[in-house]
């Protein structure tokens, strides 16, 4: 298994501004990924976070408005950049492990609201 | 492409038997998977099952898939009401690739 420590675990910010959250996983991981959960919502894959390279991205989400780090296979920063209302959510970092890398494991995620 | 769909609620009475249900379009998932949030928490996971199994066991816990329907289900036994959550169904085509999760079913449990 894979222990996932997120922080901050929530906060609350001014619109306009940019928080970063990061993620660390207790062993390395091949995959590590960035999703939202939206009041009420299920979870929405933001990005994969690539060790060494750029992010890879889904669909409605670009890297300057959610840069990502992964600098080593254990760790990985999201970014919200100029955030709006609508960025209020929260925010969960994910890791695959296992061998084959089948278990999934998240943090306890960041609670952000923008006012 | 990829969805899961979930029912998203459930009520049961304390001692029941809880039977969540899930279904999915991508006839190539191998792996799926029952997740559990609790309020103000992330997601734990409860179990995952291999796509060239039908069922899986563990404590009071219990998995069925049924590959044919695309159907896959979460039967929790005499359900506590520290089982009250959210339950995500998720689902993977392979390993090394991210999950796709359904919405969610909020479990109560009636004492």
């Amino acid at each position: 298994s894979a222990v996932i420590s997120q922080k901050p675990s929530r906060d609350i910010c001014q619109r306009g501004t940019s928080l970063t959250i990061q993620c660390q996983v207790d062993s390395q991981v091949t995959m590590m990924f960035w999703y939202r959960q939206q009041p009420g919502q299920s979870l929405t894959l933001i990005a994969t976070a690539n060790q060494g390279s750029e992010a890879t991205y889904e669909s409605g989400f670009v890297i300057d408005k959610f840069p990502i780090s992964r600098p080593n296979l254990t760790f990985s920063t999201l970014t919200v950049s100029n955030m709006s209302p609508e960025d209020s959510s929260i925010y969960l970092c994910s890791a695959l492990a296992g061998v084959p890398a089948t278990e999934a494991f998240f943090g306890q995620g960041t609670r952000l609201t923008v006012v | 492409g990829e969805d899961v769909e979930q029912s998203l609620f459930l009520s049961v009475r304390e001692g029941d038997s809880s039977v969540i249900n899930c279904t999915y379009t991508d006839s190539s998932s191998t792996y799926l998977y029952w997740y559990k949030q609790e309020p103000g928490a992330g997601l734990q996971l409860l179990t995952y099952i291999f796509s060239n199994m039908d069922m899986k066991q563990d404590q009071r816990l219990t998995v069925l898939l049924n590959k044919k329907d695309k159907h896959l289900s979460l039967r929790i036994a005499d359900t506590q009401t520290g089982d009250s959550a959210i339950y995500f169904c998720a689902e993977s085509i392979t390993g090394n690739t991210p999950l796709v999760f359904g919405k969610g079913t909020r479990l109560s449990v009636i004492a």
